[in-house]
């Protein structure tokens, strides 16, 4: 079935420091999800993008559609603790699909 | 406030036991589903339900059974626990795929 290979699946990194994380895939996405998960709790809704090349921002996180519709890309700028967590990227193939899931990259912020 | 309402949060349970974990949305959403969170799993679809009166497998449905009750509720069912079914249990809904889904706080289960 198809899958989201999501990298990396671990970071470190000092408060203050922009991250960067991507989702990949080998076949076409036309809906790209980013969630995030705060510990203890259910994932959340960060930035929902619906059209190859968009761009779109909440705050300091910014997240892009890949031109290819097989990949997606989150950025947050000057990470704060709050920032700490699981983000998970998800594609839609087509509406009527089920939503996939990548595995999940870990963020973790150093004092 | 509006949600995904799961209970219990915490539960324990014996080999062999069984139980039901509850999953209640007041959005009025139409898809409703049961996920497992492992470690380094990342989120594995168990069971869903398209609509009322209706549902599926999922990715790992062996050990389970779903019941939708009505438009609200969907309930995942352990007739038999097993250790290997520790895990993170989450509900999701949603009206519209293109939204994406609306997840609960979970259910955090541990079977010994």
């Amino acid at each position: 079935g198809q899958q989201l290979n999501q990298s990396p699946q671990s970071m470190f990194i000092q408060e203050g420091e922009d991250v960067s994380m991507n989702c990949t895939s080998s076949s076409i996405f036309n809906t790209w999800l980013w969630y995030k998960q705060d510990p203890g709790e259910g994932p959340v809704l960060l930035i929902a993008l619906y059209k190859a090349g968009e761009l779109t921002s909440n705050g300091r996180l910014t997240a892009q559609f890949g031109i290819t519709r097989k990949d997606s890309f989150l950025n947050i700028s000057a990470s704060i603790p709050s920032d700490v967590g699981i983000y998970f990227c998800a594609g839609l193939p087509n509406r009527d699909d089920k939503i996939i899931f990548g595995k999940g990259t870990r963020l973790h912020i150093l004092p | 406030n509006a949600g995904v309402t799961q209970t219990p949060k915490f539960q324990v349970l014996k080999t062999g036991q069984s139980m039901t974990l509850q999953c209640a949305q007041d959005m009025n959403h139409n898809s409703m589903y049961w996920y497992r969170q492992d470690p380094g799993m990342g989120l594995r679809l168990i069971y869903y339900s398209a609509s009322e009166g209706t549902t599926d497998k999922g990715e790992v449905p062996n050990g389970y059974n779903v019941s939708r009750l009505n438009k609200r509720e969907f309930s995942l069912r352990l007739e038999s626990a097993a250790p290997s079914q520790t895990s993170v249990y989450f509900c999701a809904s949603t009206r519209d795929r293109l939204g994406g889904y609306t997840f609960g706080s979970g259910t955090r289960l541990t079977v010994v």
